[in-house]
């Protein structure tokens, strides 16, 4: 049974890079033409997709997000990761990794619902 | 990028009801619409894909119709673990959007 686990800091000093990373277990993030995301949540607030990523490095990302966000795949700890630059108060959020799928879809590009998502884990940008 | 807008915002309601959320989105999406339901500390489950298919393992009394800009999801019969945030979101175009959310109450 595919799992998703986010882990990083849970605190991150204002104007600094935030650093979270996803391990997918029970499955190959490879073996299969999935896309994977990030999605956060601030508290008492609604979802944001911030991006996506293919196994094979191609990305997608929030364009309200864009400048600060890079996601990045590591295949041989079937792993992807997120980085999000000059952290403000307004990035303080839980983020959740998920998977990308439909029934079985796999849309082209990645545009499709998040079927399998991680626990979540909550950031707090504060001095 | 396309806005998905929720209604009601939240609502009370029983054990036992019959109750409609409706998601409109601002511009078409033909039927690429997914529902979650998400509960206080945990993550998204998704409920329902293309408009109107049940995801694996979500309970006959979920729902979903529509096409085009405006969605509904139906629960038939309201039971107290539903009492939760429902959320709808396109994956018709980049980026990918949800509503607001949808918060239903114990009355």
């Amino acid at each position: 049974q595919l799992q998703l686990q986010e882990s990083g800091p849970g605190l991150v000093k204002p104007s600094e890079t935030l650093s979270l990373t996803c391990t997918v277990s029970g499955g190959s993030i490879s073996s299969s033409s999935y896309y994977w995301g990030w999605i956060r949540q601030p508290p008492g607030k609604g979802l944001e997709w911030i991006g996506s990523i293919y196994y094979s490095g191609s990305t997608y990302y929030n364009p309200s997000l864009k400048s600060r966000v890079t996601i990045s795949v590591d295949t041989s700890k079937n792993q992807f990761s997120l980085k999000l630059s000059s952290v403000t108060a307004a990035d303080t959020a839980v983020y959740y990794c998920a998977r990308l799928d439909s029934g079985g879809s796999r849309r082209p590009l990645g545009r499709d619902a998040f079927d399998i998502w991680g626990q979540g884990t909550m950031v707090t940008v504060s001095s | 990028a396309i806005r998905m807008t929720q209604s009601p915002s939240s609502f009370s309601a029983s054990t036992g009801d019959r109750v409609t959320i409706t998601c409109r989105a601002s511009q078409g999406i033909s039927s690429y619409l997914a529902w979650y339901q998400q509960k206080p500390g945990k993550a998204p489950k998704l409920l329902i894909y293309a408009a109107s298919t049940l995801q694996s393992g979500v309970p006959s009394r979920f729902s979903g119709s529509g096409s085009g800009t405006d969605f509904t999801l139906t629960i038939s019969c309201l039971q107290s673990e539903d009492f939760a945030t429902y959320y709808c979101q396109q994956y018709y175009s980049y980026p990918l959007t949800f509503g607001q959310g949808t918060k239903v109450e114990i009355k």
